[in-house]
């Protein structure tokens, strides 16, 4: 399988501080990680494609120092919503595509849903 | 520029059959299929890629038309587990495997 963990699934937090979510791929090399943000009934909402190594790239309309992004390993990416607000509260998801650059699906992990009080 | 699902919402009774449909005004590269259910990550179905496909596996199967830029999602004879809402991802040959999703397609198979 290809199964890919997010840590933590839950978290609540005061208005000011930050947050770090990990997206660990678990069985698989990842050199390719993705950042989406889903609002209730919506959309998945690509924020940013994280690639090992590198700089991570940002969709328009994301602010690059509010969302860091690090993909420290092949089976690590990190992001950090720093000084968060009530307006971040969100559902975020990773998710992972094996490295290899054949054509294939990207594998989820569980999300987390963040609440800034 | 993200991609049109219909029909929006569909009700359906256990054995019945329902098609989703995904069209995109972009040429793509490929297309690929999601089921999430409440509260849960997006559980990956299929993908498929440009030069017209068609995939399956079980009663889930899925075509993609290159020359309309639409793919289909056919689920037959449909099981109370099929209840979700399904997701459209379309990727751009330029993209570099970002996927743009459809707004979703709530399917709810009833006993």
């Amino acid at each position: 399988g290809a199964v890919v963990s997010q840590h933590p699934s839950r978290v609540i937090c005061k208005s000011g501080t930050s947050v770090k979510i990990e997206c660990r791929s678990l069985d698989f090399q990842a050199t390719t990680m993705f950042w989406y943000r889903q609002f209730p009934k919506k959309s998945l909402m690509l924020m940013a494609t994280s690639n090992e190594g590198s700089k991570a790239t940002y969709e328009q309309g994301v602010e690059k120092d509010k969302f860091l992004i690090n993909h420290a390993s092949l089976t690590l990416s990190t992001l950090t919503v720093t000084s968060a607000h009530p307006e971040d509260s969100s559902f975020y998801i990773c998710s992972a595509k094996r490295a290899g650059g054949l054509a294939g699906g990207q594998f989820f992990g569980p999300g987390t849903r963040l609440t800034v009080l | 520029q993200q991609p049109v699902q219909s029909p929006q919402a569909v009700i359906l009774r256990e054995g019945e059959d329902a098609v989703i449909n995904c069209s995109s005004s972009k040429a793509l590269y490929s297309v690929h299929w999601y089921r999430q259910k409440h509260g849960e990550a997006p559980v990956f179905l299929m993908i498929l890629l440009k030069g017209g496909e068609q995939k399956g596996h079980d009663k889930i199967s899925a075509s993609f038309n290159e020359k309309k830029q639409q793919s289909s999602l056919y689920l037959t004879a449909s099981q109370l587990s099929y209840s979700g809402t399904y997701f459209c991802g379309t990727e751009k040959e330029t993209s570099g495997s970002r996927l743009t999703f459809g707004e979703g397609t709530q399917l709810t198979v009833n006993p």
